[in-house]
């Protein structure tokens, strides 16, 4: 059974503190979002990858957080230095890009939180 | 851009009744749009998706969705409520041309009254 594996699922971490997050998309999926679920911003697109290039990160805060993808089966997102308002459920979602559209599915999430 | 505005942030409905999540989207071009569920602690299943074709499009646990241009709708329904639809629910939308990316709606949170 095919799935979007992210780890860790639960971080704690003290402010300031480098945070990386994983994801293994589905194997031959070729594009990869990263987003960020809070209770008042609900889900919110960071970033996303189309053949491990970067299409878009307008989402993220590009003085402290970062997406690559060293190789097709790797995705991170790493905060550095975190902050109390980075605590949030980060999900990673992978899909195949048809030329008309991409359905996404989701990881489990990596619930973050900084004290 | 695209977006999507789903009406009412929380739905509470009985067991049994017919269930109505909104959803009303705005985009420059045809869209491409998908219903996601999400349980607590979980990430974000598919329920359903409109790409081409029929514009009523059935889904997964019995749920279905109208498309309609005119009204720039896509509105989520189940003719009867189980227990185990209680979740949260989001409608995305996806543009057809340029970076084809998914922007989701605020999530409307289920309830299923006994």
């Amino acid at each position: 059974d095919a799935r979007v594996t992210q780890t860790p699922r639960d971080k704690v971490t003290e402010m300031g503190q480098e945070v990386t997050m994983r994801c293994q998309p589905i194997l031959g999926h070729n594009t990869v979002f990263w987003y960020r679920q809070t209770m008042m911003q609900g889900l919110e697109l960071l970033a996303y990858f189309r053949n491990r290039a970067p299409l878009d990160d307008s989402g993220m805060p590009k003085d402290r957080f970062s997406a690559e993808m060293p190789d097709a089966t790797l995705a991170t997102l790493k905060i550095q230095p975190s902050e109390p308002r980075d605590s949030a459920v980060y999900f990673c979602a992978s899909g195949t890009a048809t030329g008309t559209y991409t359905e996404a599915f989701f990881g489990q999430g990596t619930r973050l939180t900084v004290v | 851009a695209q977006s999507v505005t789903q009406l009412g942030s929380h739905v509470s409905v009985s067991e049994g009744a017919l269930v109505l999540l909104r959803c009303n989207y705005s985009s420059s071009v045809p869209p491409y749009l998908f219903w996601y569920v999400q349980y607590p602690n979980q990430g974000l299943q598919l329920l359903l998706k409109y790409t081409t074709g029929a514009t009523l499009v059935k889904g997964i646990n019995g749920f279905e969705a109208e498309f309609k241009k005119s009204e720039t709708s896509f509105h989520l329904t189940k003719p009867s409520a189980h227990m185990s639809d209680a979740a949260e629910y989001f409608c995305a939308v996806s543009e057809i041309q340029g970076a084809q990316k998914l922007v989701f709606g605020q999530g409307t949170r289920l309830t299923i009254n006994p």
